[in-house]
């Protein structure tokens, strides 16, 4: 069975902290992202990386940054947290063949105080 | 560019009776659409995707969705809705040649006993 996992199902951290939210996929898979999730507007893709050290922007890639040094593992660093980064955040992962669906993780609920 | 939208933010329908959740997307070529459930304190789960072929598109829990190329629709479907069906509902859309999935807002649906 496929499966993501997200270090954290809650998280709560102090305003200009630096967050580390890891995924892990064991699926092989080459395209992993992140997203956030907030009532009313949906998901929010914020980085993407299509293979190992590779990474790309997604729509909201302001105040994150992405590391991605192992295939199956997929990290978004808040460098220093804010009270608006407060949202629920989630990891998918999909192969380049195939389906072409995400797979998801089971989400962070991130509270910035 | 591509897009989605979820024209109802709720849907809320009685056990037994027909359920639809409508969704609209935007792509400069050929789509491939998805729809997602989520419920409460989880992450997305994948309900059913439109590649080619069939427009009727058969998928998890009893649900089906239509594609419609000429109204560039693909609403959601099932014909009797159960209250375990009550959740939030995600449209998405991929352009052909991309990585990335393009979100609805959302459409929370509520099944009554």
């Amino acid at each position: 069975d496929v499966k993501v996992t997200q270090s954290s199902r809650y998280l709560v951290k102090r305003t200009g902290e630096k967050v580390f939210l890891e995924c892990v996929q064991d699926m092989d898979h080459e395209n992993m992202f992140w997203y956030r999730q907030d009532p009313g507007l949906g998901l929010r893709l914020i980085y993407f990386s299509y293979d190992v050290k590779m990474k790309e922007k997604g729509d909201i890639p302001e105040g994150y940054s992405v590391s991605r040094e192992k295939k199956e593992r997929f990290s978004l660093i808040l460098e220093s947290a804010s009270t608006n980064q407060t949202s629920m955040y989630l990891c998918a992962s999909t192969s380049i063949e195939g389906s072409f669906f995400q797979y998801f993780g089971p989400g962070t609920r991130l509270t910035v105080t | 560019a591509q897009s989605v939208a979820q024209p109802e933010d709720q849907v809320n329908v009685a056990e037994g009776n027909p359920l639809t959740v409508k969704c609209t997307y935007s792509v400069s070529g050929n789509p491939y659409l998805f729809w997602y459930v989520q419920y409460p304190n989880r992450g997305l789960q994948f309900l059913l995707k439109y590649i080619t072929g069939d427009n009727l598109v058969k998928g998890s829990y009893g649900f089906e969705a239509e594609f419609n190329k000429s109204q560039t629709s693909f609403h959601l479907k099932k014909p009797s809705a159960l209250v375990s069906d009550s959740a939030l509902y995600f449209c998405a859309v991929r352009d052909l040649g991309d990585y990335k999935l393009s979100f609805g807002a959302g459409t929370t649906v509520t099944v009554r006993a």
